[in-house]
């Protein structure tokens, strides 16, 4: 079965720099949700879309931004990163509008903040 | 708001030993309740579920029951093996959480077994 597919798998980026994370979710779900997840932490909200708009917003700084696209893909972008940016991003994808509320994940991008 | 407290590792068991990793929760109404499992350097993968009260979440010989009446959902195994080392999360999504349905989570127990 398809799963979520995050790209790239890992980055590694200077202070100062900007950097893209994608997400493709499940076909058919709807939802989005990005979480920050930093060493040995529990993974933090960061936002979510649904149906392309956004649905909720967490401890995302205004540094980031994120939009859904037609295609339900989603982009998180980050600007003048911090060695603190330095985490793993994970993205979930569920199916909004059949009322699942399970989230799948996937694998991750670990951004590395020089 | 709501939250999720779960028991603070890291927890060391031999193999074929039992496991308990203990979560609590707040929230209001009848939240849904996971059990995420992240393996070293992998990402987050569901273990079980629940989404009512008395409901029993099980998969891979691992068992949790919502508790409504304690707020719970104590996570379970008989007989652990090497290949359970991994960070367990409790995580809850809210009853009035609409389309806003983000995860809460605990801060992860850490489980080693030893051969």
């Amino acid at each position: 079965a398809a799963g979520v597919i995050q790209s790239p798998r890992h980055l590694i980026k200077e202070k100062r720099e900007t950097a893209t994370l994608k997400c493709y979710p499940i076909p058919r779900h709807d939802t989005v949700y990005w979480y920050q997840q930093g060493p040995g932490q529990d993974p933090q909200f960061l936002i979510s879309f649904y149906e392309k708009m956004q649905s909720d917003k967490g401890s995302i700084p205004d540094r980031f931004s994120a939009q859904q696209f037609s295609d339900y893909h989603s982009e998180l972008n980050m600007s003048s990163l911090e060695l603190g940016d330095s985490a793993l991003y994970f993205c979930a994808s569920s199916n909004g509008r059949r009322g699942g509320n399970e989230q799948f994940f996937g694998p991750g991008t670990r951004l590395t903040v020089l | 708001g709501d939250s999720v407290t779960q028991m603070e590792g890291p927890v060391t068991l031999s193999e074929e030993a039992f496991l308990t990793i203990n979560c609590t929760y707040t929230a209001t109404g009848y939240p849904s309740l996971f059990w995420y499992v992240q393996y070293p350097g992998e990402g987050l993968q569901l273990l079980l579920k629940a989404t009512k009260a008395d409901d029993k979440g099980s998969n891979k010989g691992f068992e949790a029951t919502y508790r409504k009446e304690t707020t719970s959902f104590h996570l379970e195994k008989g007989s652990v093996q090497v290949s359970d080392s991994a960070v367990y999360f409790c995580a809850l999504i809210g009853t009035n959480a609409g389309n806003n349905r983000k995860l809460i989570w605990g801060l992860g127990t850490s489980l080693a077994v030893n051969p």
